[in-house]
C-alpha cells in the first residue's frame, strides 16, 4: 500500500509568517505533487519534482516554493502567507504506471 | 480555459441504481485519465484509470468508458451505495503519464439517496 503522509491535518497561521507544508512517502517513488484544492476550482497544481533537488513550477506557482532534499520528502514553502493562500493542500506521489497516490491533506487557514 | 470539464456540480441517484458521472476533455494530448474519489476533510482516493489505447475498463462496481472521438469519459457505479457519496474528480495527463502532473476537473458531488 502507498502510504504519504502530512505533517499537519490542520494548521493556522498570520498572514506574513513562513509557512511549512512537509510530505513524506514511503514508496520510492520519483514523482512528487503539491496541488491546492479550493471549493468550484477542484485541484490545481503548484509545483511537482522528478527526482531529488529537481523541480518545477505548475500552474499555479506564485507566492510557493518547495523543497526536494531527500527522495521521501516534498515540502511546499509559502514564504509570507497571505490570506488568499487558505485553502487545502494536498501532496501526492506517483506510481511507476501513472496513478498518483494523495495524502490526507492540511487545511491552512491564514488570518 | 479549463481543460478537463466536469459539468455537473452535483448529482442525486437512488440506492441500488446506476450513479453516471460525466467529464469532458479539450487537450488532444491527454492520453491517461483517472477518477478520484474525494470526501470532506480527506486527500482523493484514487478510484480506476484508462489509457487511451482502450475505450472501457472495470473494476468491481467502478466501469470509466473513454470516447476519444467525442473526447468524453464517463464513470458508471453499479449498484450505488450509500458509502459512494462523495465528490468525484476526473483527471488527465498527457504524454508522460502523469509526470508534469494532472489536470483535474472541478468535481461533481455524488449524493445517493436511500
Amino acid at each position: 500500500d502507498v502510504k504519504v503522509t502530512q505533517s499537519s491535518r490542520y494548521l493556522v497561521k498570520r498572514t506574513g509568517e513562513k509557512v511549512f507544508l512537509e510530505c513524506v512517502q514511503d514508496m520510492d517513488h520519483e514523482n512528487m505533487f503539491w496541488y491546492r484544492q479550493d471549493p468550484g476550482l477542484g485541484l490545481r497544481l503548484i509545483y511537482f519534482s522528478y527526482d531529488v533537488k529537481m523541480k518545477e513550477k505548475g500552474d499555479i506557482p506564485e507566492g510557493y516554493s518547495v523543497s526536494r532534499e531527500k527522495k521521501e520528502r516534498f515540502s511546499l514553502i509559502l514564504e509570507s502567507a497571505s490570506t488568499n493562500q487558505t485553502s487545502m493542500y494536498l501532496c501526492a506521489s506517483r506510481t511507476n504506471t501513472g496513478e498518483q497516490y494523495f495524502g490526507p491533506g492540511t487545511r491552512l487557514t491564514v488570518t | 480555459d479549463q481543460q478537463v470539464k466536469q459539468n455537473s456540480p452535483s448529482l442525486s441517484v437512488q440506492e441500488g441504481r446506476i450513479s453516471i458521472l460525466n467529464c469532458d476533455y479539450t487537450n488532444s494530448m491527454f492520453d491517461y485519465f483517472l477518477w478520484y474519489k474525494k470526501y470532506p476533510a480527506e486527500g482523493p482516493t484514487f478510484l480506476i484509470s484508462i489509457s487511451s489505447i482502450k475505450d472501457k475498463n472495470e473494476d468491481g462496481r467502478f466501469t470509466v468508458f473513454l470516447n476519444k472521438s467525442a473526447k468524453h469519459l464517463s464513470l458508471h457505479i453499479v449498484p450505488s451505495q450509500p458509502g459512494d457519496s462523495a465528490v468525484y474528480f476526473c483527471a488527465a495527463s498527457a504524454a508522460g503519464g502523469g509526470a508534469d502532473g494532472l489536470t483535474f476537473g472541478k468535481g461533481t458531488h455524488l449524493i445517493i439517496q436511500p
